[in-house]
């Protein structure tokens, strides 16, 4: 399996504009999470879901985010309108079901809003 | 609010030392506690895990004790190599709570 896939891999946008990251799970899992990285806030998480369903958006900064999963092999992460405060390392996770078992993470989406 | 803390941001071994990572937590509901590692440039990597019913837990070259009295975890690295070097996150979560909480990160420079 090529693990969890996320692109692209490096975003550079302009504040304003709106920015789309992509992840695909791995195969038979469950379970899929996306997190922001940041030096100030570290590893935060934004909103998981299970079985497509989202479970837990508490994590999700504010109504400039939004998230999705059509199907169990494919889920985005949209910021609309994307601010400067926004730049960060955003991660995808996906594991075999809910929380309590491993997490394999995605390379990360690097966002830089200037 | 609660919250997972590590005691070091940074540490510093020699090449072949053992190196012990820290972690605190506060929710006494926790129950299940990962260690991750996390390369530069790259996502963060399962380690070990260990559940409370635990308080030790063996992998390859790596050891977690959890001690739930003092709500502590900790991380041992043996015989530690220059590939070690990363930052080295503890991840909680207990019943009924849906997401892991994070620590802030221990960096483990490993000295040749």
């Amino acid at each position: 399996d090529a693990g969890v896939i996320q692109s692209p891999r490096h975003e550079v946008t302009e504040m304003g504009q709106e920015v789309t990251l992509r992840c695909k799970p791995i195969s038979g899992h469950n379970s899929l999470f996306w997190y922001r990285q940041t030096m100030m806030r570290g590893l935060e998480l934004l909103i998981y879901f299970n079985n497509n369903v989202p479970i837990d958006d508490s994590g999700m900064p504010e109504d400039r985010f939004s998230a999705k999963m059509p199907n169990a092999s494919f889920s985005t992460l949209k910021i609309q309108p994307s601010e400067p405060r926004d730049s960060a390392v955003y991660f995808c996770a996906s594991s075999l079901n809910r929380v309590s078992s491993e997490q394999y993470f995605g390379p990360g989406t690097r966002l830089t809003v200037t | 609010g609660e919250s997972v803390g590590l005691h070091l941001p940074t540490l510093s071994v020699q090449e072949g030392d053992n190196s012990i990572i820290n972690c605190a937590y506060s929710n006494s509901a926790s129950d299940y506690f990962i260690w991750y590692k996390q390369e530069s440039g790259k996502g963060p990597q399962f380690i070990i895990d260990i559940r409370s019913n635990m308080d030790k837990r063996q992998g390859q070259r790596v050891t977690v004790l959890l001690n739930k009295t003092v709500k502590h975890l900790s991380l041992q690295i043996a015989a530690t190599q220059p590939g070690d070097s990363a930052v080295y996150f503890c991840a909680e979560t207990g019943a009924g709570r849906r997401a892991l909480t994070f620590g802030s990160g221990t960096r483990l420079q490993v000295q040749p």
